[in-house]
């Protein structure tokens, strides 16, 4: 069974190219979300999609920044102009189906990263 | 707004010792908390999953424990060894819709 799979897992830009993130989930996986770790900060929420819908962009910069999951294929997070700021470590999880049953949520499985370097 | 903190942020240990993390989050209305791990330059991997009508989950030499009403949890690590080391993340799921995650404690077990 493959888990969330990420590439690439590391990717060198200069400022003002574009950057382009993939995330395959878990195989039966309708739900994924991106996260980024900045240098010695926490994991913080990004974007939540289910196939072909955003259902929650609050953590994701305004300009620049977008992200689809498209009905085949991997969730792409694409980040226009990068500049140093961007420099960070991003990660994908997936989640099967969201159920709440007993107040309790699904767990929810994380790739290995993609580590964005703005040069 | 949740937050999440760990503490402490580093713990240095010699190997065999029994040993504590600690999480607390302010918002008690939680759904699930999860306890990570995550090598240098690394993914993260799960390590335990506690639903909130829960109040601990082993695995191993790990142990979780959660009070909801005091908005603290623990991981509780047996015997450690120099393989533990590593950055120890906790994160809730309180109805948003992502995970809130704390900053970390990184471990280190010396030989």
């Amino acid at each position: 069974n493959a888990g969330v799979m990420q590439n690439p897992r590391h990717l060198v830009r200069r400022r003002g190219q574009e950057a382009r993130l993939r995330c395959s989930p878990v195989k039966g996986h309708s739900h994924v979300y991106w996260y980024r770790q900045l240098p010695e900060e926490g994991l913080k929420f990004m974007v939540y999609l289910q196939k072909e819908n955003i259902i929650d962009e609050s953590g994701m910069p305004k300009e620049r920044f977008s992200a689809e999951f498209p009905k085949e294929g991997p969730s792409i997070l694409r980040i226009q102009q990068v500049v140093r700021g961007d420099s960070a470590a991003y990660f994908c999880a997936s989640q099967p189906i969201r159920q709440r049953t007993s107040n309790s949520y699904n767990e929810q499985f994380f790739g290995p990263g993609t580590r964005l370097t703005v040069l | 707004k949740q937050e999440v903190t760990q503490i402490p942020a580093a713990l240095s240990v010699p190997e065999g010792e029994n040993l504590v993390l600690n999480c607390s989050f302010t918002d008690s209305a939680i759904y699930n908390l999860q306890w990570f791990r995550q090598d240098p330059g690394k993914g993260l991997t799960s390590l335990l999953l506690i639903q909130s009508s829960q109040r601990e989950q082993t695995s191993g030499r790990l142990n979780a424990s959660l009070d909801k009403s005091s908005g603290r949890s623990t991981l509780y690590i047996a015997a450690s060894q120099p393989g533990d080391s590593a950055t120890y993340l906790c994160a809730v799921w309180a109805g948003a819709n992502n995970l809130f995650f704390g900053t970390g404690t990184r471990l280190t077990v010396i030989p």
